[in-house]
């Protein structure tokens, strides 16, 4: 269990919910990514984390998105009065900047906004 | 604006061929990552490309960066059906892990 983890893998929505997605990065590393992917698409950068410091926010694509990540490990995306388009898969990635910077990505969560 | 594109988008291939995948990106940047994506499932590393003129290879899969190109290369040998998957190439131009992913290229490998 050393990978990225994400929770709920699943979510259905209904239009103008509030939802919470969860990121536990590996332990460890300090930098903490979230990416939208639409289906059939690449993933589109969405904001960052350095620790607890949300160092690039500008991939958000509306604020009714949110990202926190309080105590530098666990991240929360909130998305409030979700609409259809949000409907998208959410991954989240850490990365050690010791080492090769490279960012490993967890399994996401699938959400459909009805 | 900052493109990443990847051709071919879609490629259906017989097992046993040759083929390569082209990434090309339209600003400078060092450093080129590869992922493969199962259907419904997330990314998994398969190269990370540091510096102009890196190549480096794993099994039937080889990938290689020319930086002055701005062009990547994945190249596929001998295809096997197990290789069937979206590959895609991201890069990193400002040096501050916001990676741009490519299109994909959504690979099927024929028995």
């Amino acid at each position: 269990g050393a990978g990225v983890s994400q929770s709920p893998r699943y979510k259905v929505a209904k239009r103008g919910q509030d939802v919470a997605l969860r990121c536990d990065p590996i332990s460890g590393h300090v930098s903490l990514f979230w990416y939208q992917q639409a289906l059939g698409q690449g993933p589109e950068f969405l904001t960052y984390f350095q620790n607890e410091a949300q160092l690039d926010k500008s991939g958000l694509p509306s604020d009714r998105f949110f990202a926190e990540r309080p105590e530098g490990s666990v991240s929360t995306l909130k998305i409030q009065r979700t609409q259809q388009e949000d409907s998208a898969v959410y991954l989240c990635a850490s990365s050690s900047r010791a080492l090769s910077y490279e960012q490993y990505f967890g399994p996401g969560t699938r959400l459909t906004v009805t | 604006e900052l493109k990443v594109e990847q051709n071919p988008l879609f490629l259906s291939m017989q097992e046993g061929k040759n083929y390569t995948i082209y990434c090309n990106y339209s600003t400078t940047s060092d450093r080129l990552y590869w992922y493969r994506q199962d259907p419904g499932k997330s990314l998994e590393s398969l190269f990370v490309l540091l510096s102009n003129g890196a190549v480096k290879q794993e099994g039937r899969l080889m990938a290689s960066l020319d930086t002055k190109a701005r062009l990547s290369t994945l190249h596929i040998t001998a295809a096997v059906h197990d290789l069937s998957a979206t590959y895609f190439c991201a890069v990193d131009p400002s040096g501050t892990y916001k990676y741009i992913f490519g299109t994909g290229t959504r690979l099927k490998v024929l028995a």
